[in-house]
């Protein structure tokens, strides 16, 4: 089975802090995606990646970076934290071929702003 | 503009009925996924439907894609509490990386 793992559940951090959200695939996939998940809101892209060193802007990335500098690992920034990113953070990959079984989703990292 | 719409988005069953939760979405596409997420928990993935009239059954739950009329359906049978969940759609609008664009999810609650 693909596993795609977050480093972290539960995250509490200051506003203006840099914060580093880790995923790390272990199925060579080439794609990977960041969404965050809102009460009433879904979930919405963030940013995504199809290669290493490459990355698109999904539908909200503001705020937000993005690394991929190897390809079982992509790894989300918020450059200064604030409150309004207080969310569910849900990374997910797929590879080549992805539509035939969708996405495989990492556990989650729920984080909080104060 | 992409749109994918689910209703219900809540729905409260009792143990035992039927009822079927609804995905339409906007724009031409044969590719459509159903999730779900128990409540802190992460998305698992369902159902693959990948062409018109493709259906798929696993225990109570059964999906169909309907590609012309832009609709998917999760039918629920002889619900179970077990079954409480939220569950999304996401449909892939292609591109050569396949972005997925997911409703808002139906929160299923199943009661005795």
């Amino acid at each position: 089975d693909v596993k795609v793992t977050q480093s972290s559940r539960y995250l509490v951090k200051r506003t203006g802090e840099k914060v580093f959200l880790e995923c790390v695939q272990d199925m060579d996939h080439e794609n990977m995606f960041w969404y965050r998940q809102d009460p009433g809101l879904g979930l919405r892209l963030i940013y995504f990646s199809y290669d290493v060193k490459m990355k698109e802007k999904g539908d909200i990335p503001e705020g937000y970076s993005v690394s991929r500098e190897k390809k079982e690992r992509f790894s989300l920034i918020l450059e200064s934290a604030s409150t309004n990113q207080t969310s569910m953070y849900l990374c997910a990959s797929g590879g080549q071929g992805t539509f035939a079984y969708g996405y495989t989703f990492g556990s989650g990292t729920r984080l909080t702003v104060v | 503009e992409l749109k994918v719409e689910q209703n219900p988005l809540f729905l409260s069953m009792q143990e035992g009925k039927n009822y079927t939760i609804y995905c339409n979405y906007s724009t031409t596409s044969d590719r459509l996924y159903w999730y779900r997420q128990d409540p802190g928990k992460s998305l698992e993935s369902l159902f693959v439907l990948l062409s018109n009239g493709a259906v798929k059954q696993e225990g109570r739950l059964m999906a169909s894609l309907d590609t012309k009329a832009r609709l998917s359906t999760l039918h629920i049978t002889a619900a179970v509490h077990d079954l409480s969940a939220t569950y999304f759609c996401a449909v892939d609008y292609g591109g050569s990386q396949g972005n997925l664009i997911f409703g808002k999810g139906t929160k299923l609650s199943v009661k005795p």
